[in-house]
């Protein structure tokens, strides 16, 4: 199974930041890794697919690179709405499907 | 409007079984793959199983292989997780999960429906 580990567990910072999540898989998976944002309540919502593609109607603040086993999703200046938990998932080496354990940005 | 409705849940004793439901609308059901993601409580995401669209193939994490089978009838548009022989380990809110024509990208996604396995 693939691991993906991300960090850091939490990220305290203002609106207006620069937010930087890591994703790192215990193998490679290409760039076939994608980032969900979730918000309390809510189910998760597609950001980034293939690692640096941006899903329908996401805003253009929301990037993300890497390829292979190291991943970053970087979120260019953080707006009020952007505070949530952000998980990663790979799907290259499957069954099973593997997700992140979270990242969760927290206002400062 | 395109939506997954999950229907199904409940609080069930250890060694019970649960059917659950995901309803579609709005989107060619026959035509996507389609999942169920699980998440306990103050947890992470867990992907569960997933089917093709003619119901062909299916894939199970381990932990539940033997005791739970997805299934789907296009014709309902719907989707079902049989689950047999529960755990306390299985509750969490199970999400009804679309695949995008990505495959294994996640791109539409249920509320959730609320499984408690306790006595």
């Amino acid at each position: 199974e693939t691991v993906l580990t991300q960090s850091p567990a939490t990220l305290s910072l203002s609106p207006g930041e620069r937010a930087t999540f890591s994703c790192r898989a215990s193998e490679s998976v290409s760039t076939y890794l994608a980032w969900y944002q979730q918000k309390p309540g809510q189910a998760p919502r597609l950001l980034i697919y293939d690692a640096s593609n941006r899903a329908t109607g996401i805003p253009a603040r929301f990037s993300g690179s890497g390829s292979g086993t190291d991943f970053t999703l970087t979120i260019s200046s953080l707006e009020p709405e952007d505070f949530a938990v952000y998980y990663c998932q790979q799907r290259s080496n499957w069954p099973p499907i593997t997700f992140g354990q979270g990242t969760r940005l927290e206002i400062k | 409007e395109v939506q997954l409705v999950e229907s199904g849940g409940d609080l069930v004793q250890p060694g019970g079984s649960l059917r659950l439901s995901c309803a579609a609308s709005g989107i060619t059901f026959g035509t996507y793959w389609m999942t169920w993601v699980r998440q306990a409580p103050g947890k992470g995401l867990e992907w569960v199983a997933n089917i093709e669209p003619d119901g062909s193939q299916r894939f199970y994490v381990d932990s539940v292989k033997g005791r739970f089978t997805i299934s789907r009838d296009n014709a309902k548009n719907s989707l079902y997780l049989q689950m047999n022989s529960l755990r306390a380990e299985d509750t969490a809110v199970y999400y009804c999960v679309r695949d995008s024509p990505l495959l294994l990208t996640y791109d539409l996604w249920g509320r959730g429906t609320l499984v408690t396995v306790s006595s």
